[in-house]
C-alpha cells in the first residue's frame, strides 16, 4: 500500500493564481481530512470529509474549496492565492467507523506552497 | 470551538535527560491522541488515550490522561538523538465529526 500520497510536494504561486493540492489514499478509508501547518500555529484543520460527497468545513476554510467524488481522492483547491496561503498542507485519512476522531490519522508527506 | 494547549513550547535537554510535554483542555475531552513529526517529516500517531486516568508505556515513552479527562502527558526517559522532533497532542470533544483540534507542539531539541 502506498498509503497517503500527496502531489505535488513543492509549489510556488503568483498571487492570483488557482491551484489544486491533490490527495489521494489507497486504504479504502471513509474519513478524509485538510490540514494547514504554519510555524508556532500547529496544524489547522481546513476541511473535511466523512466519505463519499460529504465535505465539511474546519477551523480555517476561507480561500479553500474540496470536493470528495471517490472514496480515494480528496483535492484541495485555492482559488484564488493569496501570500497568507503560504504554508505546508497536509491531507491526512483515516477509518471512519461511528466515531471517526478515535482512530489514527495517516498522513501525507505534505505540500510545500510558496505564494508571492 | 475546541482549544487544546501544549507546553513548553520548545525544550532543551542533554541527551540522556528526561523530557515532558503538557496537554490541557478547558473541556472534557473524548479522547486525546499524541503524534510525532520528525524536521521536515509529516505527523505520525503514537498513540491514543481514551480512558479517565489511563497511562500507556511504549518504551521509554509514558503517556497520561488525566482523571477529569481534561489534561495528558508525554513523558520521554533518557532520551535519545533519535527523539528530535515536534510532539503534538490532538483532542476530540466529541459530540459530532468536527475534526481533531491539535495543540502547537512541542519542539525537543536534544543536545548531544
Amino acid at each position: 500500500n502506498a498509503g497517503v500520497t500527496q502531489t505535488p510536494k513543492f509549489q510556488v504561486l503568483k498571487t492570483g493564481q488557482s491551484m489544486t493540492l491533490q490527495c489521494a489514499q489507497d486504504m479504502n478509508h471513509e474519513y478524509m481530512s485538510w490540514y494547514r501547518q504554519d510555524p508556532g500555529m500547529g496544524l489547522r484543520l481546513i476541511h473535511y470529509s466523512v466519505g463519499a460527497g460529504i465535505t465539511d468545513q474546519g477551523e480555517v476554510p476561507n480561500g479553500y474549496n474540496v470536493s470528495r467524488s471517490t472514496t480515494e481522492d480528496f483535492p484541495l483547491r485555492l482559488l484564488s492565492a493569496a501570500p497568507s496561503q503560504t504554508s505546508v498542507y497536509f491531507c491526512a485519512s483515516s477509518y471512519s467507523g461511528r466515531k471517526p476522531m478515535t482512530y489514527e490519522q495517516y498522513f501525507g508527506p505534505g505540500t510545500r506552497l510558496t505564494v508571492t | 470551538g475546541q482549544q487544546v494547549m501544549q507546553i513548553p513550547q520548545y525544550q532543551h535537554v542533554q541527551e540522556g535527560e528526561d523530557f515532558t510535554t503538557y496537554c490541557n483542555s478547558s473541556t472534557t475531552l473524548s479522547n486525546i491522541q499524541w503524534y510525532k513529526q520528525r524536521p521536515g517529516g509529516h505527523p505520525v500517531f503514537l498513540i491514543q488515550l481514551v480512558k479517565s486516568g489511563e497511562v500507556k508505556k511504549q518504551k521509554r515513552l509514558t503517556f497520561q490522561f488525566g482523571e477529569a479527562k481534561k489534561n495528558s502527558s508525554l513523558h520521554i526517559t533518557a532520551t535519545q538523538t533519535t527523539d528530535v522532533g515536534t510532539y503534538f497532542c490532538a483532542a476530540y470533544s466529541g459530540g459530532g465529526a468536527d475534526g481533531l483540534t491539535f495543540g502547537k507542539g512541542t519542539h525537543l531539541i536534544i543536545q548531544p
